[in-house]
């Protein structure tokens, strides 16, 4: 059965240096997320991404993330400047259609020393 | 802000009861409603979505949607050890392309 994968599965980094998370949505998908899940809070909605551009962005998703789709198979998310606060697990989904069911990745546990 | 509430639990079931899990939405005009399951450090997974008012059965799962009191509703029947998780409601946004989830219920069977 198709699956949304993502890597690493474990992340750790330096305040301020830059992260670049990794996904492969399910191959016929046409619309990607990201998500993210600080430890015991709920899980927040990042940004979707639909025809090579960013289609919505939470308050969240500020001047220091961005994503991008660099070739026919990979989404990826960039963290320019990593703040503590950015410590959390951070999900990939993909959806065949604007109105289907999103299937999550295994997520990228983030941790910023 | 749409909301999407849940009790967070813990709830406890005997092994081979029903779980009963409650959520409750602030958008009148949400349209469609999913219940993923969440183990411990893992992902969210896609246990059913529902549309329509009603019930809607898959397995030992129901969802039940109540729109008028903005309210829906997963019973899991014969409860086993393994279905142990954080039950998550999402509900998305017009046009599917944002899932607002509640905070989860957790959910424990007791064998």
């Amino acid at each position: 059965e198709p699956e949304v994968t993502q890597t690493p599965s474990h992340q750790v980094t330096q305040m301020g240096q830059e992260v670049i998370l990794r996904c492969v949505p399910i191959s016929n998908h046409l619309y990607f997320y990201w998500y993210r899940q600080i430890l015991g809070q709920k899980v927040e909605f990042l940004v979707s991404f639909y025809n090579n551009e960013i289609s919505e962005k939470s308050e969240i998703f500020d001047d220091q993330f961005s994503v991008e789709r660099p070739d026919g198979s990979n989404f990826t998310l960039k963290i320019r400047s990593t703040k503590l606060e950015d410590s959390a697990m951070y999900f990939c989904a993909s959806s065949e259609a604007v109105w289907d069911t999103q299937y999550f990745g295994p997520g990228t546990r983030l941790t910023v020393l | 802000q749409k909301e999407v509430e849940q009790n967070s639990g813990p709830l406890s079931v005997p092994e081979g009861a029903i779980a009963s899990l409650n959520c409750t939405y602030s958008d009148r005009g949400s349209q469609s409603f999913f219940w993923y399951r969440q183990y411990s450090g893992k992902s969210p997974e896609l246990i059913m979505f529902i549309y329509s008012n009603g019930d809607k059965e898959d397995g030992r799962f129901t969802a039940q949607l109540n729109k008028a009191s903005q309210y829906v509703s997963l019973l899991i029947r014969d409860s086993q050890p393994s279905d142990s998780a954080t039950y998550l409601c999402a509900v998305p946004n017009f046009g599917n392309e944002k899932l607002t989830f509640g905070t989860g219920t957790r959910l424990t069977i007791i064998p």
